[in-house]
């Protein structure tokens, strides 16, 4: 079954504690995306990949980081959380071929919580 | 740079009614549009896009939207609601216009209660 998975769902932690949410899709695509979902605010995307070891700023990328070692997986990693990154955060994947077209295959979401 | 507009935080209908979902966008190339929807708990699914050619897409559960260059629109539609379209409904448009189509950009949703 083609899917982007997520881990983990929901995660409750504190200030400064590094964490890294995992995302990975079995789709082959070259594109991969992080977006975090605020009430009212709609998705923001906070960084992008063209393909392994080719990432860039999205629109809110401050305080967070990524990698991507591999084709399937990009990681997000927050070095140093803080209370106003708690949000629900979502990966998202899509084929460069045809530029756009196919729209974007989302993850189930995660749900983080920094105290 | 593209934007997007969703007229609406809450929509309210009753079932059986027409569904009616605004979305404007502003975009100096003919951009590809999208339209997602999110149940409670779950991520973001495709509903339908508009990339090129007919201007009324047909997309999944009946809902349907056209795209209206000259209004800068893309309203999304279904003749009659369901309990099961109770929902977010994001619009969201791509970045044709500096070449990276991938990139999209969300309106900031809309959510619809359908009510008995």
């Amino acid at each position: 079954e083609a899917q982007v998975t997520q881990n983990p769902r929901y995660l409750i932690t504190v200030t400064g504690k590094k964490l890294t949410v995992t995302c990975s899709q079995n789709m082959n695509h070259e594109y991969m995306s992080w977006y975090r979902q605020d009430p009212g605010l709609g998705l923001r995307q906070i960084y992008y990949s063209m393909n392994v070891e080719v990432t860039d700023k999205g629109d809110v990328p401050e305080g967070y980081k990524v990698s991507r070692k591999e084709k399937r997986n990009f990681p997000l990693i927050l070095e140093s959380p803080s209370p106003n990154q708690t949000s629900l955060y979502f990966c998202a994947s899509t084929l460069l071929a045809g530029g756009g077209h196919a729209g974007q295959f989302f993850g189930p979401g995660t749900r983080l919580t920094v105290l | 740079a593209q934007s997007v507009t969703q007229l609406g935080s809450h929509v309210s209908v009753s079932e059986g009614a027409l569904v009616l979902l605004r979305c404007n966008y502003s975009s100096s190339v003919p951009p590809y549009l999208f339209w997602y929807v999110q149940y409670p708990n779950q991520g973001l699914q495709l509903l339908l896009k508009y990339t090129t050619g007919a201007t009324l897409v047909k997309g999944i559960n009946g809902f349907e939207a056209e795209f209206k260059k000259s209004e800068t629109s893309f309203h999304l539609t279904k003749p009659s609601a369901h309990m099961s379209d109770a929902a977010e409904y994001f619009c969201a448009v791509s970045d044709v216009e500096t070449g990276t189509a991938s990139k999209l950009t969300f309106g900031t949703g809309t959510r619809l209660q359908v009510t008995l």
